[in-house]
C-alpha cells in the first residue's frame, strides 16, 4: 500500500502562473514533510519542507500547505518559471526513514 | 562544500557479476541512506546507517544485496550476483542529526544488468 501519493503525474502550466503540486498521505505517524526536485540524470534536490506542527512555510516563490485532518499537502509555486519544469516528489518522515510518493512532472511553457 | 559523492555515475554489467556502488556523505553528516529508484516502485528505501552502524535494512530487496559503512566518509552497496531485475538508479543520501530531518542526495548511479 502507498503510504504517501501524488495522484497528478503531470501538470502543465504557463509561464507566470501558479503551478499547485498536491500529496496525500495515510500513515499518521508522519512529522515531518519535503518536497525534492528532480532534473534528469541528477539527484533529488531538497526545495522545501515543513513540520507537523505547522500548517504552512514559504520561501520565495515556494509555499508548502499541510492540512493534517485531511493528511493532505501541496506546494505552491508563484509565479511559475521554465526553469520549474522538472518531477516534483514529495516525501514525508518518520523515524528517520523517508516515504516518497510518485513524484509528479511539472512543466512550465514560456 | 561538496554535496554527496557517489560513483561511478553509470556501470553496464553481465548477469551474475559482482556490483559495487560506491558513496561520500556530506562531511558532519551522521546518517547515510541507501535508496533505489526504478519506474515500478519509484524511490524506495533500502537500508540506512547512523554513527557507520546499519540501523534498518527492512527495504534490501534479497540477500544478494549487501551494504557496509567502515568509517563516517564511505560506504558501498553491492549486488552480488547481480541480475537483469537490479536495473535500476541507486542513490545515496546523508543527514546531520539534530538540524532538521532533511536529506541530501547524491547524483545517482545508473546500474544496467545485461
Amino acid at each position: 500500500d502507498q503510504q504517501v501519493k501524488q495522484n497528478s503525474p503531470s501538470l502543465s502550466v504557463q509561464e507566470g502562473r501558479i503551478s499547485i503540486l498536491n500529496c496525500d498521505y495515510t500513515n499518521s505517524m508522519f512529522d515531518y514533510f519535503l518536497w525534492y526536485k528532480k532534473y534528469p540524470a541528477e539527484g533529488p534536490t531538497f526545495l522545501i519542507s515543513i513540520s507537523s506542527i505547522k500548517d504552512k512555510n514559504e520561501d520565495g516563490r515556494f509555499t508548502v500547505f499541510l492540512n493534517k485532518s485531511a493528511k493532505h499537502l501541496s506546494l505552491h509555486i508563484v509565479p511559475s518559471q521554465p526553469g520549474d519544469s522538472a518531477v516534483y516528489f514529495c516525501a514525508a518522515n518518520a523515524g528517520n526513514m523517508l516515504t516518497f510518493g510518485g513524484g509528479t512532472r511539472l512543466m512550465v511553457k514560456p | 562544500d561538496a554535496g554527496v559523492i557517489q560513483s561511478p555515475r553509470h556501470e553496464v554489467t553481465e548477469m551474475g557479476q559482482e556490483v559495487t556502488l560506491r558513496c561520500k556523505p556530506i562531511s558532519g553528516h551522521d546518517y547515510l541512506f541507501w535508496y533505489r529508484q526504478t519506474m515500478m516502485r519509484g524511490l524506495e528505501l533500502l537500508i540506512y546507517f547512523n554513527n557507520n552502524v546499519p540501523i534498518d535494512d527492512s527495504g534490501m530487496p534479497e540477500d544478494r544485496f549487501s551494504a557496509k559503512m567502515p568509517n563516517a566518509s564511505f560506504s558501498t552497496l553491492k549486488i552480488q550476483p547481480s541480475e537483469p531485475r537490479d536495473s535500476a538508479v541507486y542513490f545515496c543520501a546523508s543527514r546531520a542529526s539534530g538540524v532538521s530531518d532533511t536529506q541530501y542526495f547524491g547524483p545517482g548511479t545508473r546500474l544496467t544488468v545485461l
